[in-house]
């Protein structure tokens, strides 16, 4: 099993368009918990961390269920601009080298 | 602010060749990261350095080999490339956090094809 699964996608929304992917984690000792946006042929940028509260950006609302083990996004009133994969991203404990684990993404396609 | 620069930003090899990667970042970061990057397979950590002087292997290190002679320095070398090799390259640095963790700074990448 990986250490993070996310749906591959892609999402096809219209503008406008409210749409939410989710994101499982294998190991439940993992500490902290980002969504990275990545451009096609760039590099992954951050979006945002993720909190156990939950937390919301503007358009992005972030959410962390630790007995569920899974984190979401959630993006509203979709822009043309939100076109990225958006990766999931879990720090499992805080060890040696604080390493990050990536998952492969979730594609998003945002038409007008 | 430059933060983390990578290069080449391009490059095509023969199988065999050696070649070197170099990262530097100028936020004072204490950890330093290679990763690849292949389709479906998301990012995959080759190895990794949490101070001047030290690294150590990541998922994939083989094939590869690192050096950080200077904090601000980590290099990625191929001593003998093969296709499978063949990637897109991102290197990452952090602070060091007891508690916590605030994320990576990406470079821009290096996007290696060896023939």
């Amino acid at each position: 099993r990986k250490e993070v699964e996310q749906d591959p996608g892609p999402f096809n929304v219209p503008e406008g368009a409210t749409v939410a992917f989710n994101c499982t984690y294998s190991n439940s000792a993992s500490q902290s918990f980002f969504w990275y946006r990545q451009d096609c042929r760039k590099e992954p940028k951050l979006l945002m961390s993720v909190y156990s509260s939950g937390n919301e950006d503007g358009r992005f609302t972030a959410q962390l269920n630790r007995a569920s083990q899974y984190i979401s996004l959630l993006i509203r009133d979709s822009k043309l601009s939100d076109s990225a994969t958006y990766l999931c991203v879990v720090n499992p404990v805080m060890e040696y080298g604080n390493k990050l684990v990536f998952g492969a993404g979730t594609i998003l396609r945002v038409k007008s | 602010n430059a933060g983390v620069t990578q290069t080449p930003k391009f490059r095509v090899l023969k199988t065999g060749q050696s070649m070197t990667l170099l990262c530097a970042q100028d936020m004072n970061h204490e950890y330093m990261y290679w990763y690849r990057q292949d389709p479906g397979m998301g990012l995959r950590l080759i190895h990794y350095s949490v101070g001047e002087g030290t690294t150590a292997k990541g998922e994939v290190p083989d094939g590869y080999n690192v050096s950080r002679l200077k904090k601000q320095n980590f290099l990625l070398g191929l001593e003998s490339a093969a296709p499978s090799q063949t990637s897109v390259y991102f290197c990452a640095s952090s602070y060091s956090r007891t508690e916590g963790h605030y994320g990576y700074t990406f470079g821009s990448g290096t996007r290696l094809t060896v023939v």
